[in-house]
Parts: structure tokens; C-alpha cells; sequence
């Protein structure tokens, strides 16, 4: 069974709807990570969190929102989506504690949005 | 913004030919990570790099971390066609958040065989 799961992993929507991603972890980590990846930008982080009671804002934050529901699961909101947020939208775990107390990173297989 | 440079974009190689990318900063690093993604998949960590000059393989894949630490490069020996994939390079700014990563733009790798 795969560590880091994601739901749904395509999804196509209209201008102005509201969505959540969902990401689901097994692997016990208190870190996770929102990313969004276009094409020829690589990977841009949106929102993290360290536990369930802390929530940061990353690069580019605008128009998404999160929540920390439990220590392994963390969502993704687009209020109100717009063409321009079509993109694959990953999620990530990562634990300071383990991997050498560095922080790398574990990722889902993806959530493909279309906002038509 | 992003604030690492990985080259080149992309490569067109031959299998069994030897593949070389890397990535540049003008900030020193004190983590560096390499990571592949396939077609319809997240990436997979291939290795991580920790000290300044440090080199580590992992099967056909060697990297390094640059010794002015706003470097590292991966090397790809005796490529095969399940070598394709988009490779990306990952760093932690010394001094950054805790836990960030910034990563590069990504190398397309084709692999003919």
C-alpha cells in the first residue's frame, strides 16, 4: 500500500466551484506539504504544516486554503477556482526525527485539476 | 521566486550513453536532494546530500555536493530507457524554514534505444 495517498487523483471542474484535495499519509510523519507543478516550473510549495495545530503559507498561497485534520491528513481548498490553478498538485510528507534529521521529502502520486 | 538554475532543461540521449546535470544558486545550501519523477507519478528521492564535497551513489546515479555548497550535480552512468524521466534537484537554504525545499525547473531525460 502506497505510504502517501491522494484523492482524487484527476479531477475537472468549472470557473468559480469549490474543491478540496485530499492527501493521506501512513508513514507517521508530523510534516506535510502542498505543491503545485506546471509545466517548466517544477515544483512550487503552497502551504505546509508541522502538526495539526500549525499551518504556514508558502510561495504561492493565493487562492488555496488548507486543513490540518489529523497528523495524517491534510487538504486542500480552491475557494473559487479559476483556469489559471489547472495544474498537478501534490502533497508531501517529510520528518525531521528520521532520514538522517534532514527533511526529505515523500511524495503522493498527484491530483491532475482541470479548471475549465 | 525560484532560486535555483538546473541544466539542462532537457537531453535527448542514447542508451548505454553517460547523462550529467546539475544545479546552481547563488545562496549556499546545506541539503541537497535529487529526485525523478515518471510519467503519472510523484517523485522519488534518489539520493541526499548533507556535507559540503560529499559524493554518493546510489546503483548507476552519483551526486555531489559542491564544495562552495551552492552546487551539486548528478551523473547517470550507462543509461537505459527506464532512466526516462524528469529529474529534479532540491535544496534547503542554509538559514531557510525549517523543512522547505526549493527545487530547480527540472531535466527532461529521453533515453533512445
Amino acid at each position: 500500500d502506497a505510504d502517501v495517498t491522494q484523492t482524487p487523483r484527476n479531477r475537472i471542474t468549472k470557473t468559480g466551484k469549490r474543491i478540496m484535495l485530499e492527501c493521506s499519509q501512513t508513514k507517521g510523519h508530523d510534516r506535510m506539504y502542498w505543491y503545485r507543478q506546471d509545466p517548466g516550473l517544477g515544483l512550487r510549495l503552497i502551504y505546509y504544516s508541522f502538526d495539526v495545530k500549525d499551518i504556514n503559507k508558502g510561495e504561492i498561497s493565493d487562492g488555496y486554503s488548507v486543513s490540518r485534520q489529523a497528523q495524517a491528513k491534510f487538504s486542500l481548498s480552491l475557494e473559487s477556482a479559476i483556469p489559471n490553478q489547472t495544474a498537478l498538485y501534490f502533497c508531501a510528507t517529510s520528518d525531521p526525527l528520521t532520514a538522517g534529521g534532514n527533511n526529505e521529502q515523500f511524495f503522493g502520486p498527484g491530483t491532475r485539476l482541470t479548471v475549465l | 521566486g525560484q532560486q535555483l538554475n538546473q541544466s539542462p532543461q532537457s537531453m535527448f540521449i542514447q542508451e548505454g550513453e553517460d547523462v550529467s546535470m546539475n544545479c546552481t544558486s547563488s545562496s549556499i545550501f546545506n541539503t541537497w536532494l535529487w529526485y525523478k519523477q515518471d510519467p503519472g507519478e510523484g517523485p522519488v528521492l534518489l539520493i541526499a546530500l548533507y556535507k559540503a564535497g560529499e559524493l554518493t551513489s546510489n546503483g548507476r546515479l552519483t551526486a555531489q555536493f559542491g564544495i562552495t555548497r551552492k552546487d551539486s550535480f548528478l551523473n547517470i552512468s550507462a543509461s537505459i530507457p527506464s532512466d526516462v524521466g524528469i529529474y529534479f534537484c532540491a535544496g534547503r537554504k542554509y538559514g531557510g524554514s525549517q523543512g522547505n525545499l526549493i527545487f530547480g525547473k527540472g531535466t527532461k531525460l529521453s533515453v533512445k534505444p
